[in-house]
């Protein structure tokens, strides 16, 4: 059965830390691995990987596939309260079209 | 501007309602999905549709049904609501343009702001 885990489930930092969450995998038929940021309403887009060891980045934000060892990890780097919300990853399947397999989810809390 | 819209944002209704939750999106995406989420727990897939008169049911089991007669429409509906389905519904939709790479296949969901529904 496929599944993705995310870890840690909540984490509370300072402002100013460094954080990584961790998002591995196991899927029949690998195509993509999906970021997400969700606030109170609708999760919205981070980042997109296909291709192992290829460091995507935004601003503070970064993210980096390994294919091999099945895991990803998103980095946010002197974190603000914005940053404060639950992070999602998810995971296509070849076999499964355009359908996407989330994670729990990790709860981020930034405190000023 | 291309987006996605879900209404209403709220509802709260009596057990043995007929609900139907709207979901519009004016990207021309193919691909059309409802997702439900209880507090805390991850997305889980109970519909989804690859165009117009395509519907499939997803991995969660789920006693609502789903329409596509239109690309832009993807509407969700409960025959008899009952408290068990108390959740948010998130409408996500995805196709060829912008999110998608052509060597993969990969698709980006770009999701609605979902329906939070309370059954009493």
């Amino acid at each position: 059965e496929d599944k993705v885990v995310q870890s840690p489930l909540s984490l509370v930092v300072h402002e100013g830390d460094t954080v990584t969450l961790n998002c591995s995998y196991e899927v029949t038929n690998f195509r993509s691995l999906l970021w997400y940021k969700q606030e109170k309403k609708a999760p919205t887009f981070l980042f997109m990987l296909t291709s192992s060891g290829i460091e995507k980045k935004s601003g503070r934000l970064s993210s980096i596939l390994d294919k091999k060892e099945l895991f990803s990890i998103l980095n946010i780097t002197a974190t603000q309260t914005g940053d404060s919300a639950v992070y999602l990853c998810a995971v296509g399947d070849y076999n499964q079209g355009g359908k996407l397999i989330f994670g729990q989810g990790t709860e981020l809390s930034v405190k000023p | 501007e291309a987006d996605i819209y879900q209404t209403p944002r709220y509802l709260v209704i009596g057990t043995g309602k007929k609900i139907t939750l709207e979901c519009s999106q004016t990207m021309g995406h193919d691909k059309m999905y409802w997702y439900q989420q209880d507090p805390g727990m991850e997305l889980h897939l109970i519909h989804y549709s690859y165009g117009v008169n395509s519907t499939e049911k997803g991995d969660l089991s789920s006693e609502s049904t789903v329409s596509r007669i239109r690309t832009e429409h993807f509407p969700l509906t409960l025959e008899s609501a009952r408290p068990s389905h108390t959740s948010q519904y998130l409408c996500a939709s995805s196709g060829q343009g912008w999110g998608y790479l052509p060597t993969s296949g990969a698709n980006v969901l770009t999701f609605g702001a979902g329906s939070r529904l309370t059954v009493l």
